[in-house]
């Protein structure tokens, strides 16, 4: 079974306007991290944001959050007030436990575009 | 200056030669990654180390090799490159612990003709 899914390979949103990309995950760990990530044209990847497992509010970086529901073992970053830049791939992931099962595993990835 | 230098950042090469990707970091991180990403895959994990003395193989090691030289440098290596290792590399550094975020450098794009 997949461990990371996220299932919108393509998304447009208008500038200015916020957007979700989804992510649900699946684990028996009661400790875990989860993280966004995005991948611009250029090829690197940038952190944006995470969530732990026992974080009870929802994680929140400048225009970044992420809506986290643990029963439905979702993740969804959410961008408010889209921007050109943010034309780019994001992909989730999670870090599962400590010790050696720390490894990050992640999704396919959204490919987002922005339009005028 | 970036935190995680990878080198070279592009190669084209042929099969069966041998290829070394290298990457040092000013993090000052113990853990250390190496991933490769394929169009539809997202990243996969080669091998991990999280110290000088401890190498771990993730979920894709065979035709790979890793060396840690210090804590400060992992180097990963094609002993005899095939075309289908054609992909994107990334190395990553991280903080113990399970919420600490991966860094990564900027990658290397690897063609094996």
């Amino acid at each position: 079974a997949q461990k990371i899914t996220q299932t919108q390979p393509g998304m447009f949103v208008q500038e200015k306007e916020a957007v979700t990309l989804d992510c649900t995950y699946d684990t028996s760990d009661q400790s875990y991290g989860l993280f966004w990530y995005k991948q611009p044209s250029s090829g690197e990847m940038i952190f944006l944001i995470y969530q732990g497992s026992y974080d009870e509010q929802n994680a929140t970086e400048g225009r970044y959050s992420l809506n986290f529901q643990k029963a439905r073992k979702s993740a969804n970053l959410v961008i408010s007030a889209s921007q050109l830049g943010d034309s780019a791939m994001y992909f989730c992931a999670m870090r599962e436990g400590g010790g050696t099962a720390s490894k990050l595993t992640f999704g396919t990835g959204t490919r987002l575009q922005v339009t005028l | 200056d970036a935190d995680v230098t990878q080198t070279p950042r592009n190669r084209i090469t042929k099969t069966g030669k041998r290829i070394m990707l290298e990457c040092s970091q000013t993090k000052g991180h113990d853990r250390m990654y190496w991933y490769r990403q394929d169009p539809g895959l997202g990243l996969r994990l080669i091998y991990y180390s999280f110290d000088v003395k401890d190498i771990n193989k993730g979920e894709i090691s065979d035709g790979y090799s890793v060396s840690r030289q210090a804590q400060a440098k992992f180097s990963l290596s094609l002993e005899s490159a095939i075309p289908n290792q054609t992909a994107l590399y990334f190395c990553a550094t991280s903080e113990t612990g399970y919420i600490q975020p991966q860094h990564f450098g900027d990658g290397t794009r690897l063609s094996i003709l």
